[in-house]
């Protein structure tokens, strides 16, 4: 069965770092998202992403985020400098078909610790 | 504020009974989808519904638009159904709100 992968698993990094976290979608999934969860808290919505470009995003989604799908594959979330507070699980996901109110697949997250 | 409210917060069953986790939301939506992260983080989606009723296994969903409320429930509870159970909705901006979630254990 395809699935979502994320890399990496884990990351730890200095705060004030740039980090950029890797996800590669179902390949004919067309719609991606971002979600975080903050550990003991509720999932996120950060961003949305379609046909190369933002097609939603959140409040917490501020200029230190960017989201790219460089090589059409792959599709990053950077984090430009890293602040204690985006310490979190990062996922991404995209639904099954065309359309985001599709059943959506999950990557496994990276758990982000910001130091 | 919160756009998906869930209840209850946290559920203890014996193994074999019947369950029900519910969903209020606020905001108009296109889908509710009903989600189950396990104790490693792993996020896994259960259903996606925008109306009636769908059934897979011991799981049912409901959702009625009208009231804006959705159930899960879980026939004949299992101690591997222990987990927390999220609602999450997209409305038709392709944003998504989440609920806080609902941790249930089944006990054997």
């Amino acid at each position: 069965e395809p699935e979502v992968t994320q890399t990496p698993s884990h990351q730890v990094t200095q705060m004030g770092q740039e980090v950029i976290l890797r996800c590669v979608p179902i390949s004919n999934h067309l719609y991606f998202y971002w979600y975080r969860q903050i550990l003991g808290q509720k999932v996120e919505f950060l961003v949305s992403f379609y046909n190369n470009e933002i097609s939603e995003k959140s409040e917490i989604f501020d200029d230190q985020f960017s989201v790219e799908r460089p090589d059409g594959s792959n599709f990053t979330l950077k984090i430009r400098s890293t602040k204690l507070e985006d310490s979190a699980m990062y996922f991404c996901a995209s639904p099954s078909w065309a359309s985001p109110d599709n059943e959506q697949f999950f990557g496994p997250g990276t758990r982000l610790t910001v130091l | 504020k919160n756009e998906v409210e869930q209840s209850p917060q946290n559920l203890t069953a014996q193994e074999g009974e019947f369950i029900t986790i519910n969903c209020s939301y606020s905001v108009g939506i296109s889908a509710l989808h009903w989600l189950q992260q396990h104790p490693g983080g792993g996020i896994v989606s259960l259903f996606m519904l925008s109306s009636g009723k769908k059934k897979h296994g011991r799981l049912i969903a409901t959702i009625n638009i009208q009231e804006k409320h959705s159930s899960l429930h879980i026939t004949a509870s299992h101690p591997r159904d222990s987990a927390v159970y999220i609602c999450a909705v997209g409305n038709t901006g392709n944003q998504f709100y989440f609920g806080t979630g609902t941790s249930l254990t089944v006990i054997p």
